[in-house]
């Protein structure tokens, strides 16, 4: 099976401007997390979607924001860019149906620079 | 907030060497999960360890788990240099579950 691909994997925006992340899960897989890591925060849990629904939220500003389709490929938005913003923002997937947190499979990243 | 705290924050040894780590957590948990990350690219999983087990085994790694203090430990038998990578442990909080909170890592040197 393929593994999880995030698109673009290197970003650079200018402060204000939006971004559009893309992530294709492994196949059969319907549950999409993403996370944030920067050097000072560490890795921080930004949302996650589970068959078009978002399931779970984390502690960022409205400007962040997501999105599942049908076919399980999500999408998350950064509005507004601050250059706090810059970040290697992961996607990961997991096969976990269940309330409890399975095993995720991340893809590479996506390397966001704010200018 | 952070939920899992890992200890050493670095850790350098020779190749052939057991290497170590341990992760702190505050809340109760579902399950502990631990992950490697190379340099700039996605983490790896690694093991997953249930709150009703108290060790697991995958390969060179062992993974224990002491709920009572709240913590747990990885173990890397006969380190190699390719194990060299930040590994980073994940809790499944019971009171907030379905999203993995993952601690500030330890960054692990092992030099041929």
């Amino acid at each position: 099976k393929a593994g999880v691909t995030q698109t673009p994997r290197y970003l650079i925006k200018t402060r204000g401007q939006q971004v559009t992340l893309s992530c294709s899960p492994i196949s059969g897989h319907r549950s999409v997390s993403w996370y944030q890591q920067t050097p000072g925060q560490g890795l921080q849990f930004l949302f996650e979607y589970f068959s078009e629904t978002q399931r779970n939220k984390g502690n960022f500003p409205g400007r962040f924001s997501g999105r599942q389709f049908s076919n399980s490929r999500s999408e998350m938005n950064v509005s507004t860019l601050e250059l706090g913003d810059s970040a290697l923002y992961l996607c990961a997937s997991s096969s976990a149906t269940g309330v409890y947190a399975g095993p995720l499979h991340f893809g590479n990243g996506t390397r966001l620079t704010v200018t | 907030s952070q939920q899992g705290e890992e200890d050493p924050q670095a850790l350098s040894i020779q190749e052939g060497e057991n290497a170590t780590m341990n992760c702190s957590y505050k809340t109760s948990i579902n399950n502990l999960q631990w992950y490697r990350q190379n340099s700039g690219r996605g983490l790896v999983h690694l093991i997953l360890i249930r709150s009703n087990e108290r060790e697991k085994h995958s390969g060179r790694l062992r993974v224990t788990l002491d709920t009572s203090k709240k913590s747990s430990s990885l173990l890397i038998t006969a380190s190699r240099a390719a194990d060299t990578a930040s590994y980073f442990c994940a809790t499944d909080a019971s009171s907030n579950t379905g999203k993995l909170i993952f601690g500030q890592g330890t960054t692990l040197q092992v030099k041929p």
